[in-house]
């Protein structure tokens, strides 16, 4: 199942700067776009959604941007800490009851 | 913080034998899901759950695998007659849906190992 694609395994940044983590997806009918937080031997952790309505979703130091017509998202960490080092997963959804499609996830790394 | 809760963490089962898996979704939740995490793979959705029926499964949830929410608290995962491909990460997740951008919260999850 490839209707959402997360194409970078892994990024690497400094304490400070911001982290931008990049997300696909194929299926139009996706209304509703999440990202969530995992570390190791936990679940994931809800983070930050948007819905189809919008192109841009803040929280705090999170952004979610989407793109429609590109259909893309991406979520933007400003300003990035060490603290937020663990594997982000975008995930979609036909509405907001729908089961969720999870893409593969990209390991941040926020160095001190 | 409501949490969704998951037991055990760890269950180690013969092939073959019937194992549950325990959630206890955040209490005012109404809609509830179980997604599989197999080491190295996506996680994948397996079934959602709302008023006492399912209202969708995967082409995994086959007739090995059934939910149960047995009382006001609990939400059951069994699998009949576990194969080693069953072995992942189980994870349980609830939702409350209000309206618009109410997502879906996880449990810590449950390491299934089949031997």
């Amino acid at each position: 199942d490839q209707q959402v694609k997360q194409n970078s395994p892994s990024l690497s940044v400094q304490e400070g700067r911001i982290s931008i983590l990049n997300c696909d997806y194929t299926n139009s009918m996706f209304d509703y776009f999440l990202w969530y937080k995992k570390y190791p031997a936990e679940g994931p952790t809800f983070l930050i959604s948007i819905s189809s309505i919008k192109d841009k979703n803040e929280d705090g130091r999170f952004t979610v941007f989407l793109n429609k017509s590109a259909k893309h998202l991406s979520l933007h960490i400003v300003p990035s800490q060490p603290g937020d080092s663990a594997v982000y997963f975008c995930a979609a959804s036909v509405g907001n009851t729908g089961k969720l499609i999870f893409g593969q996830g990209t390991t941040l790394q926020v160095k001190p | 913080e409501p949490e969704v809760t998951q037991t055990p963490s760890h269950q180690v089962t013969q092939m073959g034998q019937e194992v549950i898996l325990r959630c206890v979704p955040i209490s005012n939740h109404l809609y509830f899901y179980w997604y599989r995490q197999i080491l190295g793979q996506k996680v994948e959705f397996l079934v959602s759950f709302y008023n006492n029926e399912i209202s969708e499964k995967s082409e995994i949830f086959d007739d090995q695998f059934s939910v149960e929410r047995p009382d006001g608290s609990n939400f059951t995962l069994k699998i009949r007659s576990t194969k080693l491909e069953d072995s992942a990460m189980y994870f349980c997740a609830s939702s409350y849906p209000s309206g618009l951008n109410q997502p879906q919260h996880f449990g810590d999850g449950t390491r299934l190992s089949i031997l």
